[in-house]
């Protein structure tokens, strides 16, 4: 069970819009900043957000993130079939035992 | 260009100890700005983070897996190390290594190793 929760899954059609949520508590995602991840099929992790809505150099601005309270939200607009892969949330949480934290992770799919 | 690569063992037998090494190229390691960490992922499920290293070997672990995990730092090498003991097939993982970057605390990864699965089977 991860700290953080995200829908397991979501899709749209090419060019759309899609978002996708990350909730979490006053110890990580309501006490400091959301990063976000992509992970196309075999391949490592990399970086799309930090810091809540910052993109990293190379990253589309088809790609944003926004916080609220406990939760964020990662949207992707413009959608490409090469955009389907498997998203993931993180943060550091600042509890007793905390750490660095993921969510589950959602799969993108491209209709 | 920074470049992580893991190096290590692929097969590990259960009991035994997990050893990894990330080699880190094409920037600097022995500065402040960031740490250096070890996240792993299982087969068809999401990323773990397992720990983190400061250059001057100050760490951070995941409270689960802290009593058998140590993270370790060469500097000499442009290396950070994990050992992770008594392995169970539960183990079974793609290990990255990846840079810790912190803003208020460590919340984001910047760069990431392209990852080595390591099985735990006799």
């Amino acid at each position: 069970q991860s700290v953080l929760t995200q829908p397991p899954s979501v899709s749209a059609a090419p060019g759309q819009k899609v978002t996708i949520s990350c909730s979490g508590s006053s110890s990580n995602i309501g006490n400091t900043y959301v990063s976000w991840y992509q992970q196309l099929p075999g391949t490592a992790p990399k970086l799309l957000i930090y810091e809540n809505n910052k993109r990293p150099s190379g990253i589309p601005d088809r790609f944003s993130g926004s916080k609220s309270g406990t939760s964020a939200t990662l949207g992707i607009t413009g959608l490409q079939t090469g955009d389907e892969a498997d998203y993931y949330c993180g943060t550091w949480d600042s509890s007793l035992n905390g750490g660095g934290v993921f969510g589950g992770g959602t799969k993108l799919t491209v209709l | 260009q920074l470049q992580l690569q893991e190096s290590g063992p692929g097969l590990v037998k259960p009991s035994e100890t997990l050893s990894l090494t990330c080699t880190v190229s094409g920037g600097s390691f022995s500065s402040s700005d960031y740490y250096w960490g070890w996240i792993r992922q299982p087969p068809g499920k999401g990323l773990e983070w397992i720990g983190s290293i400061f250059y001057t070997g100050r760490t951070y672990y995941d409270p689960s897996l802290k009593s058998r995990v140590t993270i370790s730092v060469d500097t000499s090498k442009n290396q950070f190390s994990l050992k992770l003991s008594s392995v169970t097939a539960a183990d079974t993982a793609v290990y990255y290594c990846a840079r810790h970057d912190y803003s208020n605390y460590l919340e984001y990864f910047q760069h990431w190793g392209q990852g080595t699965l390591v099985t735990v089977s006799s």
